[in-house]
């Protein structure tokens, strides 16, 4: 069965903090992509993760994976209040017809 | 670009209805699909297609039909609503299969009553 777990799924922070959401995943997978949306809004692509030990940075967020544990980390670095949103992991199966499977969501609020 | 469409934003159904949720994209996208929003669990895959006249299923197809006449096209069919069927709905699409960076639609949310 084709599985993503995120944890944690909630998750409150201060403003300046660090924090990091896990995304497990069950099987060998193609690539991984994390997605940021903000409430009532559609999904935005944050990262597109190809192969083991890929790591990409985006500001104050950074994105890794390592596909011999299936495990995909987004590191918060001095978290800011505009970061607040749910963030979503996602991993593609390409022998399964292309499918795009996704985590529950880590819902993200940073306060001041 | 308009990128990916989405008709209607908002629609409240009743019991046993039918209807139509249009999704276009103007990119040029073989890869389209269909997902579905529920709270606590992320987005689940409807159907897809990976160019005109080629669909398939995904995770909780039931209840639900699509066609791909054309590139730009991909409608979702609501066959008999039922209250199980209250969602956000997502359409999204992408350059090739294999090429998976997807882009949403603004989402269209669901009420059956």
């Amino acid at each position: 069965e084709l599985k993503v777990e995120q944890n944690p799924l909630f998750l409150s922070m201060q403003e300046g903090k660090n924090y990091t959401i896990y995304c497990n995943y069950s099987t060998t997978s193609d690539r991984l992509y994390w997605y940021r949306q903000d409430p009532g809004k559609s999904l935005e692509s944050l990262f597109v993760l190809l192969s083991n030990g890929a790591v990409k940075q985006e500001g104050r967020l950074m994105a890794s994976l390592d596909t011999k544990a299936r495990l995909s980390t987004l590191h918060i670095t001095a978290a800011v209040h505009d970061l607040s949103a749910t963030y979503f992991c996602a991993v593609t199966y390409y022998n399964q017809g292309g499918k795009l499977i996704f985590g529950q969501g880590t819902e993200l609020s940073v306060k001041p | 670009n308009a990128g990916v469409t989405q008709t209607p934003k908002f629609q409240v159904l009743k019991t046993g209805q039918s209807m139509t949720l249009q999704c276009a994209q103007d990119m040029n996208h073989e890869y389209m699909s269909w997902y579905r929003q529920d709270p606590g669990m992320g987005l689940r895959l409807i159907h897809y297609s990976v160019g005109a006249g080629i669909t398939d299923q995904g995770e909780v197809p039931n209840g639900y039909n699509v066609s791909r006449s054309t590139t730009e096209d991909f409608p979702l069919r609501l066959l008999s609503a039922a209250p199980s069927q209250t969602s956000v709905y997502f359409c999204a699409s992408s350059r090739q299969v294999r090429y998976n960076e997807q882009f949403f639609g603004p989402g269209t949310r669901l009420t059956v009553l």
